[in-house]
C-alpha cells in the first residue's frame, strides 16, 4: 500500500458545482496536509495548509482532516473554470523540516 | 520580488550529457529540495539541503549529483548515469526548521533527445 493515494481522475464537472478532492493515508505520524494546485506546466502553489484533524475555510476552499480515518479532503464551492488545474495533496509527519509525501494528483477541469 | 527562479525552462540534451538546472532563491529560505515530476506521478525527492554545504539524498538519488555552495543556490546536475532523464524538475524552499509547507519554482522541463 503506498502511503499516500488519491483518486486518480480526471475529473469534469460543470461551472458552480461543488468538488470534493480526497486523499487517503496510511501513515499514522503524518500531522501536516497540504494541498497544493498545480497549473499545466506551472510549478505547484500552496492552496491550504493544515495541522492534525478539523476543518479549515479559505474563501471557497475548505480542507478537512479525519486522523481517525487518515483521510483528508478539499472542498471546492461554486467551482470556476479558472480552478481547472491539478490538485496534489501533501503530507509530513511532526517534526520540523520533515519531508513531503505527495499523492500523484488529481487533474480537474471546469466546463464553463 | 521574492521568488524562486528556475532556469532554464525548457532544456534539451543528447543522451551521454550530463546537464546541470539551475535554482535560485532570495527569500532567505534555509532548506532547499529538488523534485520529479512524471506525468501522472506525483513529485519525487532528488536530494534537499537544510543548510549550507549539507545535503542528503531523496527518494530517487541515483544519477543526480547537486551542490549548496550558497544559501540562494542549489543546482541539480542530471548525470549521464540517470537511465531516464526526461521529466518535470521542480525546486522548492521552506523557510526554517519551524516549517512544513514548500513554495515552488516554476520548473525545468528536460528531454533527452
Amino acid at each position: 500500500q503506498k502511503e499516500v493515494e488519491q483518486d486518480p481522475g480526471p475529473l469534469s464537472v460543470p461551472e458552480g458545482a461543488i468538488v470534493s478532492l480526497n486523499c487517503t493515508y496510511s501513515n499514522s505520524a503524518f500531522q501536516y496536509f497540504m494541498w497544493y494546485r498545480q497549473y499545466s506546466r506551472k510549478g505547484p502553489e500552496l492552496l491550504m495548509y493544515t495541522y492534525s484533524s478539523g476543518n479549515k475555510e479559505d474563501g471557497r476552499f475548505t480542507a478537512q482532516v479525519d486522523k481517525s480515518s487518515k483521510y483528508i479532503s478539499l472542498f471546492i464551492r461554486d467551482s470556476q473554470p479558472s480552478d481547472s488545474a491539478t490538485y496534489l495533496c501533501a503530507m509530513s509527519p511532526t517534526g520540523a523540516n520533515s519531508k513531503l509525501t505527495f499523492g500523484k494528483g488529481i487533474t480537474l477541469s471546469v466546463r464553463p | 520580488d521574492g521568488g524562486i527562479t528556475q532556469s532554464p525552462k525548457y532544456l534539451f540534451r543528447k543522451e551521454g550529457q550530463n546537464v546541470t538546472l539551475s535554482c535560485e532563491q532570495n527569500l532567505n529560505h534555509d532548506a532547499m529540495y529538488w523534485y520529479r515530476q512524471d506525468p501522472g506521478q506525483g513529485l519525487r525527492l532528488i536530494y534537499y539541503s537544510q543548510i549550507v554545504n549539507d545535503f542528503q539524498k531523496g527518494d530517487i538519488a541515483e544519477g543526480y549529483s547537486v551542490s549548496r555552495e550558497k544559501k540562494e543556490s542549489f543546482p541539480l546536475t542530471v548525470t549521464s548515469a540517470q537511465k531516464n532523464p526526461t521529466a518535470f524538475y521542480l525546486c522548492a524552499s521552506l523557510p526554517g526548521v519551524s516549517y512544513n509547507e514548500q513554495f515552488f519554482g516554476p520548473g525545468t522541463r528536460l528531454t533527452v533527445l
